[in-house]
């Protein structure tokens, strides 16, 4: 059961600008929301989280947006640079149970 | 380096043999986590410990998986009789008990079953 899915497989951005990795859930339920990020041969590495009493949660250049009526959040990372490059997985839970991941975006960012 | 160990990090296995994988947390988190990554996919969750009760089963777990935490430290994930649909990166995270915690995760054991 697809409860997060993270509809783009890749994303492409030029360094300095900005990226905008998006991911939709289905369950009303989430209440904790985290961004995660892989490099090959590693696992997920935590990067930012946003509980759903917030709609927005600011980290040096990564920002992550919630909108709980249109069960959506976003992950926005200004200014995008080289080693930025990664897949990125959207995550949520409720009650402190167990993680539900999406299917990752890919970024690549270009020098 | 304090983080999540996982051992082995690649096993290759004949198909209908037993594996055995371990995983040890951060010393301080009490929960402990198994997912299972295949290509093009996000961790797909297992099963979950607090301390050395396992709380959760996915109900994707047959019953060849068995996972244990005999003292509320190391964990170990078995898979008995394998099959090639196991082959997969099995990750392990852990975290601590309280409210919003995120997970912590290993570099994982990469499986092939052959």
């Amino acid at each position: 059961d697809q409860q997060v899915k993270q509809n783009s497989p890749s994303l492409s951005v030029q360094e300095g600008r900005i990226s905008i990795l998006n991911c939709d859930y289905t369950n009303s339920m989430f209440d904790y929301f985290l961004w995660y990020k892989k490099y090959p041969a590693e696992g997920p590495t935590f990067l930012i989280s946003i509980s759903s009493i917030k709609d927005k949660n600011e980290d040096g250049r990564f920002t992550v947006f919630l909108n709980k009526s249109a069960k959506h959040l976003s992950l926005h990372i200004v200014p995008s640079q080289p080693g930025d490059s990664a897949v990125y997985f959207c995550a949520a839970s409720y009650n402190n149970n167990d993680m539900r991941f999406g299917a990752g975006t890919r970024l690549t960012v270009k020098p | 380096d304090t983080g999540v160990s996982q051992d082995p990090r690649h096993k290759i296995t004949k198909r209908g043999q037993n594996v055995t994988f371990r995983c040890d947390p951060i010393s301080e988190h009490n929960r402990l986590y198994w997912y299972r990554q295949t290509l093009g996919q996000g961790p797909e969750f297992l099963t979950y410990f607090q301390n050395e009760a396992q709380l959760e089963k996915s109900r994707l777990l047959s019953d060849r998986f068995s996972a244990e935490r005999p003292k509320g430290s190391f964990s170990t994930l078995e898979i008995q009789r394998t099959e090639q649909g196991d082959s997969a990166m099995y990750l392990c995270a852990s975290s601590y008990q309280g409210i919003h915690s995120p997970l912590h995760f290993g570099n994982g054991t990469r499986l092939t079953v052959t």
